[in-house]
């Protein structure tokens, strides 16, 4: 059974840091792209990042590039989303997410969500 | 604003069929980008139902059913039930690397 089991979230200030952390397990874990979309709860939903299988290329929404950083470990099995300058309209449920290809964004989707790690920044 | 549109909401009785329309641009779905169904229950997070256009994931019921022309795709639900009750999120993809990935706002079905 495929898991995906994120952490990290919390409440910070305005130009503050989290490290958002997905553990995966059930599936070949190195053999995917991975993503995070986040949710403002109640709202729709927004593409973050993506990872290809191996870490060597990844991509970013316009609304975070150049303050978030993905990144993945295959040994560990788990893929992590760095935070930096956060800003009160980064404030969501952040899901980790299976994509079903190995590195082709525009031909990706999302097979398998976790359950989601919820930010807050506010002052 | 989302880049596809959905309609806010829609509505049917048990066992009516509904449909939810996403709509683009020659840009995203006109471009022939696949689309993609998403389920979201109440306090959950959301569920692939359709992908590439109109096939099922494993597992959804047959009453789930996709399709698309031009710039626009939709989704039908045939035999509504209580359980159906939810929001639904299409996904596809831009032309250009800002618009990677789009979804759409959302549609609220209501089974009355």
């Amino acid at each position: 059974e495929v898991q995906l089991v994120e952490s990290g979230g919390a409440g910070v200030q305005p130009g503050g840091s989290l490290r958002l952390s997905c553990t995966a397990s059930g599936f070949t874990f190195n053999n995917f792209a991975m993503h995070w979309v986040r949710q403002v709860p109640g709202r729709g939903l927004e593409w973050v990042s993506f990872i290809v299988w191996d870490g060597s290329y990844t991509h970013y929404a316009d609304s975070v590039k150049g303050r978030f950083t993905i990144s993945r470990d295959n040994r560990k099995k788990v893929i992590y989303l760095q935070m930096n300058s956060l800003r009160a309209e980064d404030s969501a449920l952040y899901y980790c997410v299976k994509g079903t290809l190995r590195g082709t964004l525009t031909a990706d989707y999302f097979d398998f969500w976790g359950q989601g790690t919820l930010v807050s920044v506010s002052s | 604003q989302s880049v596809l549109t959905q309609p806010p909401s829609v509505s049917g009785a048990p066992g009516q069929r509904v449909t939810i329309s996403c709509t683009g641009s020659n840009s995203n779905i006109g471009a022939g980008n696949d689309v993609h169904w998403y389920q979201q229950l109440p306090g959950a997070a959301p569920k692939l139902l359709i992908y590439g256009d109109n096939k099922r994931q494993s597992g959804v019921p047959d009453r789930f059913s996709g399709s698309k022309s031009g710039t626009s795709a939709s989704l039908a639900i045939t035999g509504l039930q209580a359980e159906d009750e939810a929001f639904y999120f299409c996904q596809s993809y831009g032309s250009s690397l800002s618009e990677s990935v789009l979804f759409g706002g959302g549609t609220k079905v209501t089974v009355l």
